[in-house]
């Protein structure tokens, strides 16, 4: 692995299912955090994790859960999918010491729910 | 709150300069970054402000006037590579390195 990976690549799923999407990065960073983007929106944060053990809140959480076992992984759940929930979702990292603020972006997965 | 304004969509031609605007509104400032997304793929980190002034790396710059709330990103000698989706960024208050990201500006390079 090198980078940030996520998968699936895409999915469709039918409302109501519960789907989690995964993220694994291999460079050892402190802080990942999850994005939604939707047309028209730019990248919206759903969930983040400064360090492994702890998560936050971000601008649009409802529907959407995390959890961050060890440094490496970030997998996002959601309970119960419904249509809003069609979008394509961004994991990404950084290392929360460096001063010049880089997040680096997985390819994303593009959720559709019907 | 936090937000960001910036154009929608820019066009410009190959070898040309282009320069997109940003302006921000934001409680506690803490840096403005640029991102570069192809195609809908992966972003990716251009720049990092933290204070005013021009930064510098190649082809791209990226300027910072926090009196203002205002930064742009300046492209010169376009490349029809360089056409993509371009956002800026705020860092977050409250801890750690959470970004607030503007709509995008989508940059068309025509021959």
């Amino acid at each position: 692995i090198a980078g940030i990976t996520q998968a699936p690549t895409s999915q469709i799923l039918a409302a109501g299912r519960r789907m989690t999407l995964r993220c694994t990065q291999d460079m050892r960073h402190n802080a990942m955090y999850w994005y939604r983007q939707d047309l028209g929106l730019g990248l919206r944060l759903i969930h983040y994790s400064n360090t492994a053990g702890t998560t936050g809140k971000g601008e649009v959480p409802d529907g959407y859960s995390v959890s961050r076992a060890n440094t490496d992984d970030f997998p996002l759940t959601l309970a119960s999918a419904v249509p809003s929930q069609t979008s394509v979702y961004f994991c990404a990292s950084s290392d929360e010491g460096a001063s010049y603020n880089e997040q680096f972006f997985g390819p994303g997965t593009r959720l559709t729910v019907l | 709150g936090q937000s960001l304004e910036q154009p929608s969509e820019v066009t410009a031609v190959e070898g040309a300069i282009v320069q997109i605007n940003c302006t921000y509104q934001t409680s506690g400032f803490y840096g403005l970054s640029w991102y570069q997304q192809h195609d809908g793929g992966a972003p990716t980190f251009l720049s990092y402000n933290a204070l005013d002034g021009l930064e510098e790396t190649g082809r791209f710059s990226s300027f910072l006037s926090r009196s203002d709330s205002y930064g742009y990103l300046l492209l010169q000698e376009l490349q029809m590579k360089d056409s993509a989706s371009y956002f800026c960024a705020v860092r977050k208050p409250g801890g750690g390195n959470k970004l607030t990201f503007g709509t995008g500006t989508q940059l068309k390079v025509e021959l």
